[in-house]
């Protein structure tokens, strides 16, 4: 069964730094592309950040690019979101997705989501 | 970036009615990689459809996709109590990822 576990969420002041970790586990880690998916409070969906499987290549919304890194261990099973300089609009639920199948593939499965709050 | 617009905001519809939601993209989603997710309340979305038709596994066949290019359809064709959620698009097919901002199906 794939589980995907988020952890690290919290409250910080603006400018701080947080890191989100998402353990994975029912599924062969390195063969496929996850990301990261953040949702504010009463609002929709937005795509932030992806990895693929060998970690080699990276991808960021314009929203959070220079701010946030995407990392991952595949020896862990684990990709990470290092947040930085944080702002009060990155206030969310954090979710990590991970890919349908190795190739251009939409999320099949999400982990139950993280929030981090930074104060206004 | 492809921004992805979903119509109507609210369908308020009775169980066992018909819902028929709108995505449209503002350039063309290449080889229909347009996916739907359901959410619910306190929940993480849910996959429904992607490549644009295609059932992911486990959703029940009264939910089907349709559409390529720049217009796309999700059809439920007989609401079931447990449909009343909120939906959104994706197009997958390009950086970024993007969602549309969702259509809330309520009970009438």
């Amino acid at each position: 069964e794939v589980q995907l576990l988020e952890s690290g969420g919290g409250l910080v002041q603006p400018g701080e730094s947080l890191r989100l970790s998402c353990a994975a586990s029912g599924f062969t880690f390195s063969s496929y592309a996850m990301s990261w998916v953040r949702q504010a409070p009463g609002k929709g969906l937005e795509w932030v950040s992806a990895i693929s499987g060998s970690g080699g290549s990276t991808y960021y919304a314009d929203s959070v690019k220079g701010r946030f890194t995407i990392s991952r261990d595949n020896s862990k099973n684990t990709v990470y979101l290092q947040m930085n300089s944080l702002r009060a609009e990155d206030t969310a639920v954090y979710y990590c997705a991970k890919d349908l199948r190795p190739a251009t593939a939409p999320f099949d499965y999400w982990g139950q989501g993280t929030l981090v709050t930074v104060p206004s | 970036e492809i921004v992805l617009t979903q119509s109507p905001g609210t369908l308020s519809l009775s169980p066992g009615e018909r819902a028929t939601l709108s995505c449209r993209a503002s350039q063309s989603v290449s080889s229909s990689y347009l996916a739907w997710y359901q959410q619910k309340p306190g929940q993480a979305p849910r996959l429904l459809i992607y490549g644009a038709s295609s059932r992911a596994t486990g959703i029940p066949d009264r939910f089907s996709g349709s559409g390529s290019g720049t217009d796309f359809t999700l059809t439920i064709s007989r609401l079931e109590p447990e449909d009343f959620a909120l939906y959104y698009c994706q197009q997958y097919g390009s950086s970024p990822r993007t969602f549309g901002q969702g259509t809330k199906v309520e009970i009438k």
